[in-house]
């Protein structure tokens, strides 16, 4: 059984940081790609991140602009998302997902976890 | 960027209704399009990947057709647990990953 489950949300003043991770169990996690998706509140869903299953490849929304890093420790079968420089705007549950990627269909995020909320206030 | 609007941001209906709900990209994206549920205090569910396969454990009351820049989410008998918003997601051109902006289902 799939289990995704994300930790280190909190709250916590503009322009400092925070770590997310994002545990995984029953899938082989280093075998496939993950991503990071957003929801601030009473907004829609808003992709964040994407990590390569080698985390070789990494790629941002626009509205990072350098200040998120996404990794991924596949020993510890473990995501995390870096976030500095944090904003108000940056208010949101944070979601991991896995990327059911192949050939034929493309991505498709296939399971997610129940989120993490960060909120984001002075 | 591609662009993904959904119609209607949001619906009310009955149980046992017929909902369809659309998602138009700003340009082609072939067959890649998701489909995805999400409740209050949940993760999201994948219902749909490449606009139409059924992913595992979805009922059959779910549906998605379309192709190139039209596409659709049609649930053939609305039961109460399927009041909750739907989102669709391009996976033609990326990154980025995006989403529409969301249909939210309500009770009539």
């Amino acid at each position: 059984q799939v289990h995704l489950m994300e930790s280190g949300g909190g709250v916590v003043q503009p322009g400092t940081s925070l770590r997310l991770s994002c545990a995984a169990s029953g899938l082989d996690f280093s075998g496939y790609a993950m991503h990071w998706v957003r929801q601030a509140p009473g907004r829609g869903l808003e992709w964040v991140s994407f990590i390569s299953y080698d985390g070789n490849t990494k790629h941002y929304a626009d509205f990072v602009e350098g200040r998120f890093t996404v990794s991924r420790d596949n020993s510890k079968n473990t995501l995390y998302l870096q976030m500095n420089s944090l904003r108000a705007e940056d208010t949101a549950v944070y979601f991991c997902a896995r990327d059911g990627w192949t050939a034929v269909t493309k991505y498709y995020f296939d399971f997610w976890g129940q989120g993490t909320l960060v909120t984001v206030s002075s | 960027d591609i662009q993904m609007t959904q119609s209607p941001s949001s619906l009310t209906a009955s149980l046992g209704d017929r909902v369809t709900i659309t998602c138009r990209a700003s340009q082609s994206i072939s067959s890649y399009l998701n489909w995805y549920q999400k409740k209050p205090g949940k993760g999201p569910k994948l219902l749909i990947y490449a606009a139409s396969i059924l992913q595992s454990g979805v009922p059959s009351r779910f549906s998605g057709s379309g192709s190139g820049t039209d596409f659709t989410l049609t649930i053939s008998s609305l039961q109460p647990e399927d009041f909750a918003s739907y989102y669709c997601q391009q996976s033609h051109s990326v990154p980025p990953f995006t989403f529409g902006g969301g249909t939210k289902v309500e009770i009539k």
